[in-house]
């Protein structure tokens, strides 16, 4: 399987910390993308980050990305209760045009 | 950005009948289609690409015959889950590639009884 790896796969933080969730894939890959999916909905698109890029900002979002390590971690900062859902990165590869998730993180943020 | 729809949103059958899911990419042209399928509180799967005017490439572990792609035009691809069961019960998700990257269908939720 090409699928990611997401960890953890379960956070829950009190509203105003900071929530950060990590991960790990395993091809080459042309950019990394992260989405969002509140319990039974369709997916919402957060960021885009290029295999060229370290670091995107986008809000109150934070991306990394190291291509050495395969691994790209998002941070939410200041988080709200409104960010309860489930967090996902997805790659798109260099090679052939698949798209592979991982295994998703699902956050809850108290109020 | 593109927007693709899906049709229909949710759609709930008895076994052993076939469904038809429908994916259109509106205001762009996609020779190249997703399909994706999400248990409850698991991750999305890749299940076959679509490619128009062509067979569909499934991944493995995916029966084509169960599983069956039409992607006839530039605009619409179809997935039908033939002879579908309770265990084919999902969320399944399409997806069109333009301008470099993915846009997703809303998705559409399948519930055989």
């Amino acid at each position: 399987s090409q699928q990611g790896e997401e960890d953890p796969q379960a956070l829950s933080i009190q509203e105003g910390e900071n929530a950060t969730m990590n991960c790990s894939y395993k091809t080459s890959i042309n950019n990394l993308q992260w989405y969002r999916q509140n319990s039974g909905r369709g997916l919402v698109h957060l960021i885009l980050i290029r295999s060229n890029e370290r670091e995107k900002h986008s809000g109150r979002l934070r991306v990394t990305l190291d291509t050495s390590k395969k691994s790209s971690s998002l941070l939410i900062t200041a988080s709200r209760a409104a960010d309860t859902a489930s967090y996902f990165c997805a790659t798109d590869a260099y090679t052939g045009n698949q798209f592979y998730f991982g295994t998703g993180t699902s956050l809850t943020v108290i109020p | 950005g593109a927007v693709v729809s899906q049709h229909p949103s949710r759609v709930i059958c008895k076994s052993g009948t076939s469904v038809k899911i429908e994916c259109r990419s509106l205001d762009f042209q996609a020779t190249t289609m997703f399909w994706y399928r999400q248990f409850p509180k698991q991750s999305l799967m890749l299940m076959a690409t679509s490619n128009e005017g062509s067979k569909a490439t499934y991944e493995q572990g995916v029966e084509k015959d169960k599983f069956l792609i039409n992607h006839a035009s530039l605009t619409l691809s179809t997935l039908t889950v033939t002879s579908a069961h309770p265990e084919d019960s999902s969320f399944y998700i399409c997806s069109a590639r333009a301008f470099g990257t993915q846009y997703f269908g809303p998705g559409t939720r399948l519930t055989v009884l």
